[in-house]
């Protein structure tokens, strides 16, 4: 069955440094994968996406790598700052069908 | 939020009563899902829709039927809950013009069944 990994449940970082986080899924060949940022009693809100043809996708602060080959994505917050505080979700997609969410990585940027 | 809403926000039932959640979006969005979120589970796929009338199960399906007879309306019913069934239940849209399936999350309902 699909399956989806998310690196540690949670995740504690220094304020400015840059947070890693990992998304790693087996019996899927997804077209899109997604990050989501969720924070606490809210629905997730949608950050990036990178399709399977892409590498690497930035906004802001934010980078997203994909390796097809080694069914892998990373997730990369860099110059983290408090209110980055959050639980982080990848997803992957097959045209907006068989969405499937990982468990998520909460992270915690300490002042 | 993306003009996305969910009714009722909070619902506390007794086992082996009906109950019919609601989403409604002002998007016009082509895919509508339903999530429960659990602790220890993340989000798992209950059921979406591609279309009016156009449904299909996910991955957590058992005990549950959806229907959508208009663009921005999607209902979710436990045709007899269970306290199992006890959730947090998100709506999410997709598939907007222009997009390539990000989901957009309405707020979310929190069901207990006792």
């Amino acid at each position: 069955s699909q399956k989806i990994e998310q690196n540690s449940e949670a995740l504690n970082i220094q304020e400015g440094k840059t947070a890693t986080l990992t998304c790693n899924y087996t019996n899927y060949s997804p077209a899109y994968l997604q990050w989501y940022r969720q924070d606490p009693g809210r629905g997730p809100v949608f950050l990036l996406l990178i399709r399977e043809n892409e590498k690497e996708k930035r906004k802001e602060r934010l980078k997203v790598t994909f390796d097809t080959t080694l069914k892998q994505s990373l997730f990369h917050i860099t110059a983290s700052q408090p209110a980055d505080s959050a639980t982080y979700l990848c997803a992957l997609d097959n045209y907006g069908q068989n969405f499937v969410f990982g468990p998520g990585t909460r992270l915690s940027v300490l002042p | 939020d993306a003009g996305i809403t969910q009714s009722p926000r909070h619902k506390v039932t007794e086992t082996g009563t009906p109950v019919t959640l609601r989403c409604h979006q002002t998007e016009n969005h082509r895919y509508m899902y339903w999530y429960r979120q659990d602790p220890g589970h993340g989000l798992r796929l209950i059921h979406y829709s591609y279309g009016v009338k156009d449904t299909d199960k996910g991955e957590v399906s058992d005990g549950y039927s959806v229907s959508r007879s208009k663009t921005e309306d999607f209902l979710l019913t436990l045709e007899s809950a269970t306290s199992s069934q006890t959730s947090v239940y998100f709506c999410a849209i997709g598939g907007g013009s222009g997009s390539y399936n990000e989901q957009f999350f309405g707020p979310g309902t929190r069901l207990t069944v006792l």
